[in-house]
């Protein structure tokens, strides 16, 4: 079974650019979900994918975008990158519709704007 | 506003027992959740509770959940200094799997 991977690993931006990060999920998980963690602070939601679909969104705004493909992986895009964007970004995938939707976690993509 | 709060800190000896507590505001939560981090890594979930159970055991993790106080700890029995870590609560909010609030938080050394 191979667990969620995401890439890259870590990325250095400027403000104003734009960045695409990478989510494979979980082998048999259809749902993708992303998440921000600023440094010393716990993870907040993003917004999550289902069927090629956005199913929720946090308190994120419009410039915080995504896509989920075919094949369950999923990208996040951030345009007009601000300086508050620096944190890690952790992709969770799981399998909606089952009896219990556990979340796992990638190892995260680390953000770094200048 | 859902919320949910831990403390920051627990320093403890190696072989004691850890607890790390946790209290969440959404009534509505079907699950809880305890993942671990571990310095520059993604999330690593620990044990999860239905929310209609008082208790569950995982070797040598328990989870206590009282839903009327909705107070959650996990307890680790015979703390080890590869326990060191940050360990974080989460509740699924609005009884949705898609949104987890997760707490800031609970870091976690053990003293040889």
């Amino acid at each position: 079974e191979t667990g969620v991977t995401q890439s890259p690993t870590h990325l250095i931006k400027t403000r104003g650019q734009q960045v695409t990060l990478r989510c494979s999920s979980q082998s048999g998980h259809n749902t993708v979900s992303w998440y921000q963690q600023a440094l010393g602070q716990g993870p907040q939601f993003i917004f999550q994918y289902y069927r090629e679909e956005e199913n929720g969104r946090g308190n994120f705004p419009p410039r915080f975008s995504g896509l989920q493909f075919p094949n369950y992986s999923s990208e996040l895009n951030v345009n007009a990158l601000e300086l508050d964007d620096s944190a890690l970004y952790l992709c969770a995938s799981s399998l909606a519709g089952g009896r219990q939707e556990t979340q796992y976690f990638g190892p995260g993509t680390r953000l770094l704007v200048l | 506003g859902e919320d949910v709060e831990q403390s920051l800190f627990l320093s403890v000896r190696e072989g004691d027992s850890s607890v790390i507590n946790c209290t969440y505001t959404d009534s509505s939560s079907t699950y809880l959740y305890w993942y671990k981090q571990e310095p520059g890594a993604g999330l690593q979930l620990l044990t999860y509770i239905f929310s209609n159970m008082d208790m569950k055991q995982d070797q040598r993790l328990t989870v206590l959940l009282n839903k009327k106080d909705k107070h959650l700890s996990l307890r680790i029995a015979d703390t080890q200094t590869g326990d060191s870590a940050i360990y974080f609560c989460a509740e699924s909010f609005g009884g949705s799997q898609g949104n987890l609030i997760f707490g800031k938080g609970t870091k976690l050394s053990v003293k040889p």
